[in-house]
């Protein structure tokens, strides 16, 4: 079965601080991992996916097979980062996500 | 990028009568679609998988008869719940994924049962 565990359900940090949203995912086959992000008033919008292994906004997240883990980072959070998280573990094949519990970010002044 | 379109974005409906919300794809052909139901401050939980021209696919626990999903084309989904009830109120979100399998989600429909 699949499941996305995100521990924190809260992350608050300063402005400039570096940020760590946690995302351990248990799945027996390859894989396919998201973060998604979600603005107060606004849908649920993609920020990064694992296969393109590239940066947005300043956000990275690197999957980590061994430890089952696909945790968020930014060296230098920003308050318009504050936001609701959530990772997602997908199927290639069968196309539906599995979302974690999120993480709500909030970045303060 | 894609977008996905919900309507409506609120509804509120007596107890005991059916509402139907529609998900489409504006801008993309979408094969299958996904039914989600998220309640405050929680997770999403994937309620079916709506596949054009079959039979949707419901995830354990989410009663068919309860909430009927059709999807009679390549933009348009359709989830319809049934004699609803107070506990049925909640966030109800579509998603669909396009030809680069990146998922796409509308902005939701708040339902409310009183």
């Amino acid at each position: 079965a699949q499941r996305v565990t995100q521990p924190e359900k809260l992350l608050s940090v300063f402005k400039g601080a570096p940020v760590e949203l946690k995302c351990n995912y248990s799945y027996s086959g390859s894989p396919e991992l998201f973060w998604y992000v979600q603005y107060s008033r606004q849908r649920l919008q993609l920020l990064l996916r694992h296969i393109s292994r590239e940066s947005i906004k300043g956000f990275t997240a690197d999957l980590n097979k061994g430890e089952t883990s696909f945790h968020l980072k930014k060296p230098f959070a920003q308050e318009e980062d504050s936001a609701m998280y959530y990772c997602a573990l997908g199927s290639t094949s069968y196309g539906k996500l599995t979302f974690g519990q999120g993480t709500i970010l909030t970045v303060h002044p | 990028g894609a977008v996905v379109s919900q309507h409506p974005s609120w509804v509120i409906c007596k107890s005991g009568t059916s509402v139907k919300i529609e998900c489409r794809s504006l801008d993309f052909q979408a094969t299958t679609m996904f039914w989600y139901r998220q309640f405050p401050k929680q997770s999403l939980m994937l309620m079916a998988t709506s596949n054009e021209g079959s039979k949707a696919t419901y995830e354990q626990g989410v009663e068919k008869d309860k909430f009927l999903i059709n999807h009679a084309s390549l933009t348009l989904s359709t989830l319809t719940v049934t004699s609803a009830h107070p506990e049925d109120s909640s966030f109800y979100i579509c998603s669909a994924r396009d030809r680069l399998n990146e998922a796409f989600f509308g902005q939701g429909t708040r339902l409310t049962v009183v």
